[in-house]
């Protein structure tokens, strides 16, 4: 079955602090993996992607495929960067499956 | 960047009536859009594929007959909630996929609110 699961619905970290955003797959194929962000009233948009291997605002984000997990990660936390986070996984039909989607509240 | 607009923003119906909604892709020719539902509090829910020129392909669970897709050009799908419902309540978002180099990139709509009353 193809599922994305983001376990942490609330993530609450103080500004300056690492924050992990967790995200485990479940994919037959070989999987493209995405964090999307939404921003307060703003629409959603697209974070990074595991193909690109870059670092966006300062966020990374590997794949495991062991583990089967793209965790995105930042180590030093900023108050604008609260929002919502939604990992995602593109399928060979070209389908994005979304996680639940967690929400990040970084406190001043 | 690529840019998706929805119309309406927000509806409001009575229940029984239909309701479109609009999503055009303003920079970019999509060959493909898609149509989410997203209920509050929670996740994006894909409801149907929609390529242009043809049926619309729905996930397990969507009803076609009440949510009616059309792709007619490379910039434009609509979807058509027929004899809405309370329980139609809902935030509905269209996504267009465009190619980007090698992969494909899928930009969202603002999304619309509709409230069937």
């Amino acid at each position: 079955a193809q599922r994305v699961t983001q376990p942490e619905k609330l993530l609450s970290v103080f500004k300056g602090a690492p924050v992990e955003l967790k995200c485990n797959y479940s994919y037959s194929g070989s999987p493209e993996l995405f964090w999307y962000v939404q921003y307060s009233r703003q629409r959603l948009q697209l974070l990074l992607r595991h193909i690109s291997r870059e670092s966006i605002k300062g966020f990374t984000a590997d794949l495991n495929k062991g583990e089967t997990s793209f965790h995105l990660k930042k180590p030093f936390a900023q108050e604008e960067d609260s929002a919502m986070y939604y990992c995602a996984l593109q399928t060979g039909g070209f389908k994005t499956i979304f996680g639940a989607g967690t929400r990040l509240f970084v406190k001043a | 960047g690529a840019v998706v607009s929805q119309h309406p923003s927000w509806v409001i119906c009575k229940s029984g009536t239909s309701v479109k909604i609009e999503c055009r892709s303003l920079d970019f020719q999509a060959t493909t859009m898609f149509w989410y539902r997203q209920f509050p509090k929670q996740s994006l829910m894909l409801m149907a594929t929609s390529n242009e020129g043809s049926k619309a392909t729905y996930e397990q669970g969507v009803e076609k007959d009440k949510f009616l897709i059309n792709h007619a050009s490379l910039t434009l799908s609509t979807l058509t909630v027929t004899s809405a419902h309370p329980e139609d309540s809902s935030f509905y978002i269209c996504s267009a996929r465009t190619r980007t180099g090698n992969s494909y990139e899928q930009y969202f709509g603002p999304g619309t609110r509709l409230t069937v009353t």
